[in-house]
C-alpha cells in the first residue's frame, strides 16, 4: 500500500523559504520510471503542479516558478524535499505531494493528504 | 506550455441526472489526460487515466473518452457521494490541471 505524508511549517513570513518533506512508504525511488510530484492548491482555487524528481534523480520544474523551486530526494529514507525560496502571501496554498507511476506518461495515483502554508508577516 | 480549459466551471445537477464536462487542450496530448474528484478538505482522487480507463475501485458509472485536444468525463447517473469538484490534468508534456468544475445538487 502506497501513503505519503506531507511535512513543514504552517506558517511562514514574506521572503523567507520554504522547505516542504514529503515521506513516503510502499514503493521505491530507485524503481524505473516512478517519480514523486508536488503540487499546490490556494484556498478556493485550482490545482497547480509545481515539480517532480524521478527516480533516476531527473527533475522537472514549473516554468512559472522554476527559478523559486528545488526538489530533492533521499532514497535511503524515502523522502523528498521541496523548497521554494522568496515566499510571498500569494504562496499561502495547501501543499501536496503525490506519487507517479512508471509509466512515462502515467498520472499521480496516490496523493499525500495536503499540508497547509500561510505566508504572513 | 500546454493549457487545458475545462468547462463548465460549475453545474448543478439532481441525483440519477447525466452529467458531462469537457476538458480542451491547447495543443494535442494524444490521449494523456486524467480525471480527478476532489472534496472538500480532501486530497484529490484519480478517477479516469489515459482519457478512458477507469481506475481501480472506482464506480463505472464513471467514463471518459476522447483524444487529441478534445476529452470528456461523464457520469451517467449522478449520485449523492458525487457532488464534488472535478479536474481534468494533461500529463503529455509535464502537468497542467484544468480551472476545476464544481458539481453542486439542484
Amino acid at each position: 500500500q502506497i501513503t505519503l505524508k506531507e511535512s513543514g511549517p504552517t506558517l511562514v513570513k514574506p521572503t523567507q523559504t520554504l522547505t516542504l518533506t514529503c515521506t513516503f512508504s510502499g514503493f521505491s525511488l530507485s524503481t524505473n520510471g516512478v517519480g514523486v510530484g508536488w503540487i499546490r492548491q490556494p484556498p478556493g482555487k485550482a490545482l497547480e503542479w509545481l515539480a517532480l524528481i524521478y527516480w533516476d534523480d531527473g527533475k522537472r520544474y514549473s516554468p512559472s516558478l522554476q527559478s523559486r523551486l528545488t526538489i530533492t530526494k533521499d532514497t535511503s529514507k524515502n523522502q523528498v524535499v521541496l523548497t521554494m525560496t522568496n515566499m510571498d502571501p500569494v504562496d499561502t496554498a495547501t501543499y501536496y505531494c503525490a506519487h507517479k507511476g512508471p509509466g512515462f506518461y502515467d498520472p499521480f495515483d496516490i496523493w499525500g493528504q495536503g499540508t497547509m502554508v500561510t505566508v504572513s508577516s | 506550455d500546454i493549457q487545458v480549459t475545462q468547462s463548465p466551471s460549475s453545474l448543478s445537477a439532481s441525483v440519477g441526472d447525466r452529467v458531462t464536462i469537457t476538458c480542451r487542450a491547447s495543443q494535442s496530448i494524444s490521449s494523456y489526460l486524467n480525471w480527478y474528484q476532489q472534496k472538500p478538505g480532501k486530497a484529490p482522487k484519480l478517477l479516469i487515466y489515459a482519457a478512458s480507463s477507469l481506475q481501480s475501485g472506482v464506480p463505472s458509472r464513471f467514463t471518459g473518452s476522447g483524444s487529441g485536444t478534445d476529452f470528456t468525463l461523464t457520469i451517467s447517473s449522478l449520485q449523492p457521494e458525487d457532488f464534488a469538484t472535478y479536474y481534468c490534468q494533461q500529463s503529455y508534456s509535464s502537468w497542467t490541471f484544468g480551472q476545476g468544475t464544481k458539481v453542486e445538487i439542484k
